[in-house]
């Protein structure tokens, strides 16, 4: 079992729409960060949550650490928001620094 | 201040050549990393260092070889390439300082290495 599992894999929506991508995790963590790759592109850094709740225009993220769980979410979603999108733990313990990836979510938003 | 900096852009090998991948970020990070991304595919954690003389190997170092010499690079090196080394290498830096001091994560462009 990977120590960073994303749901769903794959997301199409309808231009509009509300967006959530989730983020389970199984080791301690001092950070978690939510990254954007556009098709072909580079990695940008869209939060890094240690606790609580994040909002950048549009982008809303979420951590609950008890329940080792991360959302994303999108509001009025738009056909520029369509990216790969991705959750990264920062580790803590004997791995602290280690930076470990989640497999990614495709989302596709259609006008 | 130019965040991470990561060179060559494109690169094509033959096999067994080897080459050095640079990577420098100039934000004063502790934390830094080397991923490889292959076509259609999640990053995975080649190499990894929490400060100046301090290295650990990720999911896939084999093949690769890093150093960290001063705070500020970070580069990796390809010994004798081979067809499964093509891929896209990232290098990505944090601060990180515990639970309540740590940054966002910023990447490098990338490097688009094949190996022929």
């Amino acid at each position: 079992k990977n120590e960073v599992e994303q749901s769903p894999q794959n997301l199409t929506a309808q231009e509009g729409e509300f967006i959530t991508i989730n983020c389970s995790y199984s080791v301690g963590i001092s950070a978690l960060h939510w990254l954007q790759q556009h098709p072909g592109g580079g990695i940008v850094s869209l939060f890094m949550l240690s606790s609580g709740k994040k909002k950048h225009g549009r982008l809303i993220a979420t951590i609950n650490i008890q329940e080792k769980h991360s959302s994303l979410h999108i509001t009025a979603s738009h056909p520029r928001d369509s990216a790969v999108y991705i959750c990264a733990v920062l580790r803590g313990g004997t791995s602290y620094g280690k930076l470990t990836f989640g497999q990614g979510t495709i989302l596709t938003v259609h006008p | 201040n130019a965040g991470v900096t990561q060179t060559p852009k494109f690169r094509i090998l033959k096999i067994g050549q080897s080459m050095t991948l640079q990577c420098t970020q100039d934000m004063n990070h502790n934390y830094m990393y080397w991923y490889r991304q292959d076509p259609g595919m999640g990053l995975k954690l080649i190499y990894y260092s929490v400060g100046a003389g301090i290295t650990d190997k990720g999911e896939v170092p084999n093949g690769y070889n890093v150093s960290r010499s001063t705070t500020e690079d970070f580069p990796l090196r390809l010994e004798l390439a081979a067809p499964s080394q093509t891929s896209v290498y990232f290098c990505a830096s944090i601060r990180g300082q515990g639970r309540s001091g740590n940054t966002e994560a910023f990447f490098g462009q990338g490097t688009r290495l094949t190996v022929v």
